[in-house]
């Protein structure tokens, strides 16, 4: 199984400022990733998925890069709505599994 | 507008069964893999299980094999989740998904929409 790991698990950090989120997988999963952000008592919501390209809605605030095992997700400037919890999502294409990472906890500073 | 609504969640005791299903419309949804996703109290995401757009193909995690089953209708727009042999470490909030890519056929990809998630406690 493809183990996740994402750092930090906790980011503080200002509106307006910069976040950088880190997902390293423990064997490559090419560019399947994604990320996905959820706000308490809500459901998650798709923001980036194999590994760059934005979902649909999602602002160009948020974008991704990586390959391979190492992945990040970079929100150029804060908005207060972004402070939220963060996982990334990879899938092996055979037998087809899914496994999320731990998360990181986005919270205002 | 994609709209997923979940159901069936509750309170059941160890070794007891339960049967949820989602609700699914705005979509043509016998052309789209659905997944189960859940999140135990306070924890992150584990993927369930999933399921092609045209039923043939089931997928399960290693923790829910052999006591969950997966199915749909598509005459209905329903999904379902049949889970046997409850465990307490099953507790969570079940999210239904649907997958990103348009494809009859195929293993979901990403989880493009989510339904509001129906809450399973195991418990005596």
């Amino acid at each position: 199984e493809i183990v996740l790991t994402q750092s930090p698990a906790t980011l503080s950090l200002s509106p307006g400022e910069r976040a950088t989120l880190s997902c390293r997988a423990s064997q490559s999963v090419s560019s399947y990733l994604a990320w996905y952000q959820q706000k308490p008592g809500q459901a998650p919501r798709l923001l980036i998925y194999d590994a760059s390209n934005r979902a649909t809605g999602i602002p160009a605030r948020f974008s991704g890069s990586g390959s391979g095992t190492d992945f990040t997700l970079t929100i150029s400037s804060l908005e207060p709505e972004d402070f939220a919890v963060y996982y990334c999502q990879q899938r092996s294409n055979w037998p087809p599994a899914y496994t999320f990472g731990q998360g990181t906890k986005l919270e205002i500073k | 507008e994609v709209q997923l609504l979940e159901s069936g969640g509750g309170l059941v005791q160890p070794g007891g069964s339960l049967r949820l299903s989602c609700a699914a419309s705005g979509f043509t949804f016998s052309s789209y893999a659905m997944s189960w996703v859940r999140q135990a109290p306070g924890k992150g995401l584990e993927w369930v299980s999933a399921i092609s757009g045209s039923g043939g193909s089931t997928y399960y995690a290693d923790s829910v094999k052999g006591r969950f089953t997966i199915s749909r209708d598509n005459s209905k727009n329903t999904l379902y989740l049949q889970m046997n042999s409850l465990r307490a470490e099953d507790t969570a909030v079940y999210y239904c998904a649907k997958d990103l890519q348009y494809c009859g056929s195929c293993a979901p990809e990403y989880f493009q929409h989510w339904g509001q998630g129906t809450l399973v406690t195991v418990s005596s």
